[in-house]
C-alpha cells in the first residue's frame, strides 16, 4: 500500500535558521508528491508539489525535490520566519487519492 | 478563490445523538468532495469520496450507516455522524476538487475542519 513517513515534531527553530523536514514514502505506481501547510485555526493549504522524479517544487521560499532513488521529498527553507510556524504535512497522490504523513509542527521563535 | 468552509467549527454532543457537519465550496463547483478524519498527532485518514448526485464511496473499515454522506449539490456536502459515541470524537476535515478547471484539475482544497466531542 501507500504510506508517508515524516519526522516527528515539534521542530523548534530561531528566526532565520535553516529548516529541513524529512519525508519518505512508499507507493505503488508513480505518485505525485505534495507538501501542505496548516496554520492555526485554518484548513490545509497546498504549499508545493512535484509530479515526477527530479522535479523541484517551490513556493514562498520553501522547496522540495522529488527523489525517486531515495523515495524522499524533504522540505527545506533557507531562512524561516515566525510566520512560518504551522503544521506541515507531506502527502502523495496516486490517481485521485491523497495519503498523508502525520504532520510536523514547526515553531519559530523571534 | 477556491475556498472551502465547514460548519460548525466545533460541536459538543451527548452520546447517542446525531451530528451533522456541512462542507461548502464558496466560489467553485465541487464535482468531488472528500471527508477525512484526523486523530491527535495522526495522519488525515480518508473516510469517503462523494461525487455530486451519486452515493459516496467509503474506505474500508468506515461504517456507511454510521457516517452518512450526502452530496446533493455542487457546492454542499454533509457528513452526519449517527448515534455518536465518545470514540467518534475527532477532527473531521473535508476537501473539494474543481475538475472543471484545467488549472486546478484534481487539486484538493481543504476546509478548516470540525472538532467533534462526544460526551
Amino acid at each position: 500500500g501507500n504510506s508517508v513517513t515524516q519526522m516527528e515534531g515539534p521542530v523548534t527553530l530561531s528566526e532565520e535558521a535553516f529548516l529541513t523536514i524529512n519525508c519518505t514514502y512508499t507507493a505503488t505506481g508513480y505518485p505525485s508528491l505534495f507538501w501542505y501547510v496548516q496554520y492555526p485555526g485554518e484548513g490545509l493549504q497546498l504549499l508545493l508539489k512535484a509530479t515526477k522524479a527530479d522535479d523541484k517544487g517551490s513556493n514562498k521560499g520553501f522547496e522540495a525535490t522529488y527523489r525517486k532513488e531515495t523515495t524522499s521529498f524533504h522540505l527545506e527553507k533557507g531562512s524561516v520566519q515566525v510566520s512560518d510556524s504551522a503544521v506541515y504535512f507531506c502527502a502523495l497522490r496516486v490517481y485521485s487519492t491523497l495519503t498523508f504523513g502525520k504532520g510536523t509542527m514547526l515553531l519559530v521563535s523571534p | 478563490g477556491a475556498v472551502v468552509s465547514q460548519h460548525p467549527s466545533w460541536v459538543i454532543c451527548k452520546s447517542g445523538t446525531s451530528v451533522k457537519i456541512e462542507c461548502r465550496s464558496l466560489d467553485f463547483q465541487a464535482t468531488t468532495m472528500f471527508w477525512y478524519r484526523q486523530f491527535p498527532k495522526q495522519s488525515l485518514m480518508l473516510m469517503a469520496t462523494s461525487n455530486e448526485g451519486s452515493k459516496a464511496t467509503y474506505e474500508q473499515g468506515v461504517e456507511k450507516d454510521k457516517f452518512l454522506i450526502n452530496h446533493a449539490s455542487l457546492t454542499l456536502s454533509t457528513l452526519t455522524v449517527t448515534s455518536a459515541h465518545p470514540e467518534d470524537s475527532s477532527f473531521y476535515i473535508c476537501s473539494a476538487t474543481d475538475r472543471s478547471s484545467s488549472f486546478t484539475h484534481n487539486e484538493q482544497f481543504f476546509g478548516p475542519g470540525t472538532r467533534l466531542t462526544v460526551l
